[in-house]
């Protein structure tokens, strides 16, 4: 298994909803990222987990908050957001943090705020 | 600070031609760059992962190169075809847990 699953693929959600996104790999690998992506815009890094632990936080807002369950799982909690954070979510995840071998990005879940 | 630059932001050009699309970067302590594809709506996709330690690699019709001392990658992609219509992404990693995309190109493919 070369991939990284990520659900739902298209998720629309009010600002009180509660909803979460999940990303799973089965590489073995121990670093997991969440990205954001706006249109016509490079990702942007949100999130950085090794080997289960949160590493790096780039100063996301406290209604994104993410879990690393275990080493083959990560969520992206998501509450209380606004119509901006209308994005393409996407995971991704390497062997290490130090990415001998490159990274391997799943499909995206596409985020509509309403 | 460390960026990565990628110039122009959309190129079109005739199916058949061979083309390059080029990457900057600015700190040669670079460990190493990756290539990806995104279709409109989608994920990346992995195209060629090159370490500080190569020049070059290739997959099918594509070659990629590095070159620290100058900061440059480009990503060369011979006898083009509408398929290969899509964002290109270079992204470096410079040994901070990190990537550092650049902007992309958009590449079209005129049939």
């Amino acid at each position: 298994d070369t991939e990284v699953t990520q659900t739902p693929k298209h998720l629309v959600m009010g600002m009180t909803n509660k909803k979460s996104l999940k990303c799973e790999q089965h590489m073995g690998h121990r670093a997991m990222y969440w990205y954001k992506q706006k249109a016509k815009k490079p990702p942007e890094l949100m999130f950085v987990y090794s080997y289960e632990k949160l590493s790096i936080n780039e100063s996301v807002p406290s209604r994104f908050s993410p879990e690393c369950p275990n080493s083959s799982l990560l969520n992206l909690h998501l509450h209380a957001l606004q119509p901006e954070d209308s994005a393409l979510y996407l995971c991704a995840s390497s062997h290490r943090t130090d990415v001998v071998d490159g990274y391997t990005f799943g499909s995206g879940t596409r985020l509509t705020v309403v | 600070k460390q960026e990565v630059t990628q110039i122009p932001a959309a190129l079109s050009v005739p199916e058949g031609e061979n083309l390059v699309l080029n990457c900057s970067f600015t700190d040669s302590a670079i460990y190493n760059l990756q290539w990806f594809r995104q279709d409109p709506g989608k994920g990346l996709t992995s195209l060629l992962l090159i370490q500080s330690s190569q020049r070059e690699q290739t997959s099918g019709r594509l070659n990629a190169s590095l070159d620290k001392s100058s900061g440059r990658s480009t990503l060369y992609i011979a006898a083009s075809q509408p398929g290969d219509s899509a964002t290109y992404l270079c992204a470096a990693h410079f040994g901070n847990e990190k990537l550092t995309f650049g902007t992309g190109t958009r590449l079209t493919i005129i049939p």
